[in-house]
């Protein structure tokens, strides 16, 4: 079993919907999770950290988390074609200097 | 500011030669990390500086990669002899603190290194 695990899509959404991306993990001690984005040919960018459990919320972006399930997810409204990217899911070792990622969701956001 | 800056860009070289890749971390970043990502996989885990020491280096996939911060600023990542499964993409990222749960890691552009 992958310690991050995230459907490798695509995930297709029209313009204006909300898309939602999913991620599990192995670890029952992480405390810190992330989302990257990740546009084709570029770098991770991170879009949002969540540390307890419940929602947050940053603009557009809903990052929700549920340590119990080891289940964290990253809701998208009004999604964007500036949108479409692979969204990459993380979380921080127990020693804090580590980030385990996932293989990412690819996005596609359809005018 | 200036965010994590990596040069070159693009670095192709010949299987068996010998190469540095280099990391310029946002000022005032103690911690520097470096990852491998493949195509189609997400970045895995290389070396972690806090500082000029390298604190974790169990990422190195063999003795071929090493990796140094003297100053406790500026990295170079260093392969020895290439090998063509070496080819990826080789991402830095800093963060203000290491060894924190809130630790944010921001990465660099990246380099390509292609071995052919």
């Amino acid at each position: 079993q992958k310690e991050v695990e995230q459907n490798s899509g695509p995930l297709s959404v029209p313009e204006g919907a909300i898309a939602s991306l999913n991620c599990t993990y192995s670890d029952r001690v992480s405390q810190s999770f992330f989302w990257y984005r990740q546009y084709s040919g570029k770098s991770p960018e991170l879009i949002m950290s969540i540390y307890s459990n419940g929602d947050k919320e940053d603009g557009r972006f809903t990052a929700q988390l549920n340590k119990a399930s080891q289940y964290v997810s990253l809701l998208i409204r009004d999604s964007q074609p500036s949108d479409s990217a692979t969204y990459l899911c993380a979380f921080l070792n127990n020693a804090g200097n580590m980030l385990t990622f996932g293989g990412g969701t690819r996005l596609m956001v359809k005018p | 500011g200036a965010g994590v800056s990596q040069t070159p860009s693009n670095k192709v070289t010949e299987k068996g030669k010998y190469v540095e890749l280099r990391c310029d971390p946002i000022s005032g970043h103690t911690a520097l990390y470096w990852y491998r990502q493949s195509l189609g996989q997400g970045p895995e885990f290389l070396i972690y500086f806090q500082g000029t020491g390298a604190a974790d280096d169990s990422g190195l996939p063999n003795d071929r990669f090493f990796a140094v911060r003297p100053e406790g600023s500026v990295s170079t990542l260093k392969i020895q002899r290439t090998e063509r499964g070496d080819s990826a993409m080789y991402l830095c990222a800093s963060s203000s603190t290491g060894l924190a749960a809130y630790n944010e890691q921001f990465f660099g552009p990246g380099t390509r290194l292609t071995v052919l």
